[in-house]
């Protein structure tokens, strides 16, 4: 257990709809990551908060977007979902940029 | 950018030892992690690697060479359960941030 804890792990929608990932970082770290991995990408870095400001941002649509809270936990938000979008998306920790990532189990996201 | 190549897939004898080499190109190469990551599950972080030589972790062990951006991650002592995939990814360190860059990974499968 990594304790990074995401929801939902499960989440099935359609074409058009907008979806939240929530992830609770492991006590004690500021820094929060959301990556998508889908079967022929690998793991695709999106976006970076540490303590509740926005530190880098990789390949993320401008549909996606995230934000972290006062209290360090994360969403990340998903809207006009497209087919394309099915994927896993973990959400990982760490205790400062410099140290190691620990990831969730991650949510699975299924675009019907 | 950066490019990180690894080989996709190797097979090898419970008992045996692996190798997974990584090699990269990138500026401002601030260290080189290992995960580990079983089908549908999260990443486990492995090991980390900043300056040139071998980090050993039990049955694991990660060796760097900055100079000619080279990398391997070795596995002793095979077991069923380390059929995973091994994922290799640079850390790079930008105008106010680090960030985290994964190969698509080496899908090692042990055969009984």
């Amino acid at each position: 257990d990594s304790g990074v804890t995401q929801t939902p792990k499960h989440l099935i929608t359609a074409t058009g709809q907008r979806v939240t990932l929530r992830c609770s970082p492991r006590s004690g770290d500021l820094s929060v990551y959301w990556y998508q991995q889908s079967l022929d990408q690998g793991l695709q870095f999106l976006i970076q908060y540490y303590n509740g400001e926005e530190r880098a941002k990789g390949n993320i649509l401008e549909r996606f977007s995230a934000q972290q809270f006062p209290d360090l936990h994360s969403e990340l938000n998903l809207s006009s979902l497209e087919l394309g979008d099915s994927a896993l998306y973990f959400c990982a920790s760490s205790a400062g940029a410099d140290q190691p990532q620990h990831f969730g189990d991650g949510t699975r996201l299924s675009i019907l | 950018g950066q490019n990180i190549d690894q080989p996709t897939e190797m097979t090898a004898t419970e008992g045996a030892i692996v190798q997974i080499n990584c090699t990269y190109q990138t500026s401002g190469f601030n260290g080189l992690f290992w995960y580990q990551q079983h089908a549908g599950e999260a990443p486990t972080f492995l090991s980390y690697n900043v300056l040139d030589g071998l980090e050993e972790k039990g049955r694991f062990s990660s060796f760097l060479s900055r100079s000619k951006g080279y990398s391997y991650l070795l596995l002793k002592e095979l077991q069923m359960k380390d059929s995973a995939s091994y994922l290799c990814a640079v850390r790079r360190l930008g105008s106010n941030d680090y960030k985290l860059s994964f190969g698509a990974g080496t899908t090692v499968t042990v055969r009984a």
